[in-house]
């Protein structure tokens, strides 16, 4: 089945710098790429996602890039903010319309914004 | 609008007992999709539903299991509880258009922490 892995897994960064987070996946079938930050005590909040038909998108200051050849995917985030210090999760699914999309999730990436 | 909204907030249960955590999706979503998270993991899936009917499910024992209503809301039960069923409950809905090509965007709700004693 599909593994999704996720790195690093904790990442430390000053206010204004930019953040990489990097997943890599098993499935070449997998077709849809999404991220989700989720802060302590609540659940997953998609920030951005992509499908496999584009190599990138941006939406203001975040933004993914796939590289299906490699299977791996990425998010960015620039001119980071002390509110974007939460946990990352990147996913993986292959499902269409009429069958299952079940998400495989990568492990986390613990993002730290110091001020 | 609401988005998905589950309940309890929090649960407090022993070994061997059995529990029901319920689900409701964003109004015209008719996809619910439950995830288990683990301290310091990623969500794991469980079950999918749509339209009433299982369309997934993922690596979980049959103490588990779960059911979608004519109002898209969702319930999971799961049986003779153990300590490692210790986790947060996601769900997760869809809108699921039968057409498309594409997997759905799944928006998460806040999430039932469940403890087992």
């Amino acid at each position: 089945g599909e593994n999704v892995e996720q790195h690093p897994s904790t990442l430390s960064v000053q206010e204004g710098d930019s953040a990489v987070i990097k997943c890599t996946y098993s499935d070449s079938a997998s077709n849809y790429f999404p991220w989700y930050k989720q802060e302590l005590g609540k659940g997953p909040q998609l920030i951005i996602d992509i499908r496999s038909n584009v190599g990138e998108k941006k939406d203001q200051r975040i933004a993914v890039t796939l590289n299906k050849t490699a299977k791996h995917f990425s998010l960015h985030i620039t001119e980071t903010q002390p509110e974007d210090s939460a946990v990352y999760f990147c996913a993986a699914s292959k499902g269409y319309g009429g069958s299952q999309g079940n998400l495989i999730f990568g492990k986390g990436t613990k993002l730290s914004v110091k001020p | 609008d609401a988005g998905v909204t589950q309940s309890p907030t929090h649960l407090i249960k022993t070994r061997g007992q059995q529990v029901t955590l319920r689900c409701s999706p964003i109004s015209g979503h008719k996809s619910v999709s439950w995830y288990q998270q683990v301290l310091g993991q990623g969500p794991q899936f469980i079950f999918q539903y749509y339209e009433k009917e299982e369309r997934g499910r993922g690596n979980f024992p049959d103490r588990f299991s779960a059911r979608q209503f004519p109002n898209y809301s969702s319930e999971l039960n799961v049986n003779a509880l153990l300590l490692g069923d210790s986790a947060l409950y996601l769900c997760a809905s869809s809108f699921r258009d039968r057409g498309a090509r594409w997997t759905d965007t799944q928006y998460f709700g806040p999430g039932t922490r469940l403890t087992v004693l």
